[in-house]
């Protein structure tokens, strides 16, 4: 079974800041990933589809990248309803697992 | 606008059975993928499992966790999709989710929360 990571699982930023996440899977999974924002108490977000997609709404701030086995997303100037939890999600075959989350916090 | 309204959450005991709703408004259902996900306390996402549109086959595929103990299907008629989930254990109390998407899940619902204690 393929596995999903994420590094860092948290981090500390700044408002303006340029953030970058990364997600690593144990086989190639082509360009099937997505990305997601989750807040406290909410439903998680869609960002990023198919690696680097920008999902219709999503801030242009947010950009996605990689192929293969590595993927990052990146937040070009961290904005204040930013800080949440970011996670990536494979869905190259019927079973669309998730990484294990990274924190974005103050 | 796209809605979606989970419902059916609560407590109930190990082995018990407990079945998940989830009504779709403001998009084709007929047409959706729908799937259902789960978040445990305090931890991270967790795909539960799809159903496919009719028009796609409906056919349905499952986590390797919940194969065999949970089914979802659905009712275009009422535009819900559901998750009948039996022989539930401590480790299935979450919040679950459903969300429509093949490939990935654009729209989600509120989630509703199921305790096994």
């Amino acid at each position: 079974d393929i596995q999903m990571t994420q590094s860092p699982s948290s981090l500390s930023a700044s408002v303006g800041d340029r953030v970058t996440i990364t997600c690593r899977a144990s086989q190639s999974i082509s360009s099937y990933l997505n990305w997601y924002q989750q807040k406290p108490g909410k439903a998680p977000n869609l960002l990023i589809h198919t690696a680097s997609s920008l999902q219709s709404g999503a801030p242009s701030r947010f950009s996605g990248s990689g192929s293969g086995t590595d993927f990052t997303l990146s937040i070009s100037s961290l904005q204040p309803e930013d800080f949440a939890t970011y996670y990536c999600q494979r869905n190259d075959t019927i079973a669309f697992s998730f990484g294990p989350g990274t924190k974005v916090d103050v | 606008e796209v809605q979606l309204v989970e419902s059916g959450g609560g407590l109930v005991k190990p082995g018990g059975s407990l079945r998940l709703s989830c009504a779709g408004s403001g998009f084709t259902f007929s047409n959706a993928w729908m799937n259902w996900v789960r978040q445990a306390p305090g931890k991270g996402l967790e795909w539960v499992g799809r159903i496919k549109s009719k028009p796609d086959g409906g056919t349905t595929d499952y986590a390797a966790p919940v194969k065999g103990r949970f089914t979802i299907s659905r009712d275009d008629s009422q535009k819900t999709v559901y998750l009948q989930m039996n022989s539930l254990r401590t480790e299935d109390t979450a919040v679950y989710y459903c969300a429509t998407g093949g490939y990935f899940h654009d729209y989600w619902g509120q989630g509703t929360l199921v305790t096994v204690s």
